[in-house]
């Protein structure tokens, strides 16, 4: 099975801050990452897929970028409904797998 | 718009059985394969299932494949996840998400809890 890490395991921000999240596979997945935000007690909500496309009615303040293991998520400018979960998701080959999550929260 | 509500969860015995339901809305359900994801108490998010959208290949997570099955029935809307011989460490919330662009995980339904217990 493909292993998924995330750093860091949490984020202490402020709000217009640049934010910048990793995330690494144990092995090659292409472009086949996405990425999701979850707020507490809620659903997980897409934000990018193929690695770098911006889902629809995601802000264009997100980004995502890199190719074979190693991947990043951005918010340029961070606002307040941007305080969540996020987790990188791997869907290059069964199990699909989920990295561990990064927190962000307010400084 | 899309819709995906989960039902089916509760309170189980530990080796019992139960079976969720998760009613699509909004979209060509038939056209679509449909996932099942779950997230522990104060946990991160497993991935436990996929059927594709003719519901000719299925795909399980390790920690419960030969105990769970994913089936749809494609004239109703609907897939479901039939769990057996189920774990104290198989509570969690279930979602079921719809498969979109790149095999993403692109709408989700609000979930439903299981619980094992004694």
């Amino acid at each position: 099975d493909i292993q998924m890490t995330q750093s860091p395991s949490s984020v202490s921000a402020s709000v217009g801050d640049r934010v910048t999240i990793t995330c690494r596979a144990s092995q090659s997945i292409s472009i086949w990452l996405a990425w999701y935000q979850q707020k507490p007690g809620k659903a997980p909500n897409l934000l990018i897929y193929a690695a770098s496309s911006l889902q629809s009615g995601v802000p264009s303040r997100f980004s995502g970028s890199g190719s074979g293991t190693d991947f990043s998520l951005t918010i340029s400018s961070l606002q307040p409904e941007d305080f969540a979960t996020y987790y990188c998701h791997q869907a290059n080959s069964f199990p699909f797998t989920f990295g561990p999550g990064t927190k962000v929260d307010i400084k | 718009q899309v819709q995906l509500v989960e039902s089916g969860g509760g309170v189980v015995q530990p080796g019992r059985s139960l079976r969720l339901s998760c009613a699509a809305s909004g979209f060509i359900f038939s056209t679509y394969g449909m996932h099942w994801v779950r997230q522990a108490p104060g946990k991160g998010l497993e991935w436990v299932a996929l059927i594709y959208y003719d519901g000719s290949s299925k795909y399980y997570a390790d920690s419960v494949k030969g105990r769970f099955t994913i089936s749809r029935d494609n004239s109703k809307n609907t897939v479901s996840l039939q769990m057996n011989s189920l774990r104290a460490d198989d509570t969690a919330v279930y979602y079921c998400a719809r498969g979109g662009d790149w095999n993403s995980l692109d709408y989700w339904g609000q979930g439903t809890l299981v619980t094992v217990s004694s």
